[in-house]
């Protein structure tokens, strides 16, 4: 069964330094997504993506945060400078097409210190 | 917009009891309606979804949940919880353009 990749399983970083995280998404889907997720806290919505351009995006996404489908396989979301309050889990979701079920990857954890 | 709340942020059962766990909804328009269940240090799973067929659904590893407009509920029910259902269990709501919002989480509790 196809599946939504991620990596890495686990990052740490320091603070201030720039991160990618990398997703691959199933292969005949259109719409991308990533959410975040704090210890402890719920899931987040940051932003989704279609037709290589952001359809929608959170307050969560601000200008530290950007998306880019690079090379037609891989969707990453690049923190530019990272700080301790980044640290979360965070997921990437596909889906076919708008309305239609997102399946997750298993996550990335990012560590700032 | 949408959003959800769920009712209890952590249910203990005995192993062979029914679960039961709470969640209300809001929107402004039809909702489609999830449930997602989160192993320790696993991703997401998608137990079950409501997309305005039948309101009683049915999910895998035994999980149902039945869609009560009037009620604005959608609570995710088992009738005999195992050892393996411990997990944190998410309630999610989408509009038409599937753009997901989730609740807080219900971490269960199986205790033997």
């Amino acid at each position: 069964e196809p599946e939504v990749t991620q990596t890495p399983s686990h990052q740490v970083t320091q603070m201030g330094q720039e991160v990618i995280l990398r997703c691959v998404p199933i292969s005949n889907h259109l719409y991308f997504y990533w959410y975040r997720q704090i210890l402890g806290q719920k899931v987040e919505f940051l932003v989704s993506f279609y037709n290589n351009e952001i359809s929608e995006k959170s307050e969560i996404f601000d200008d530290q945060f950007s998306v880019e489908r690079p090379d037609g396989s891989n969707f990453t979301l690049k923190i530019r400078s990272t700080k301790l309050e980044d640290s979360a889990m965070y997921f990437c979701a596909s889906s076919a097409n708008r309305g239609y079920e997102q399946y997750f990857g298993p996550g990335t954890r990012l560590t700032v210190t | 917009a949408q959003s959800v709340t769920q009712l209890d942020s952590h249910v203990s059962v005995s192993e062979g009891t029914p679960v039961l766990l709470r969640c209300n909804y809001s929107s402004s328009y039809s909702p489609s309606l999830f449930w997602y269940v989160q192993h320790p240090n696993k991703g997401l799973q998608l137990l079950l979804k409501y997309t305005s067929a039948a309101t009683l659904v049915k999910g895998i590893n035994g999980f149902e949940a039945e869609f009560k407009k009037s009620e604005t509920s959608f609570h995710l029910t088992k009738p005999s919880a195992h050892m393996s259902d411990a997990a944190e269990y998410f309630c999610v709501v989408a509009n038409n353009n599937n753009d997901m919002r989730f609740g807080a989480g219900t971490r269960l509790t199986v205790k033997p």
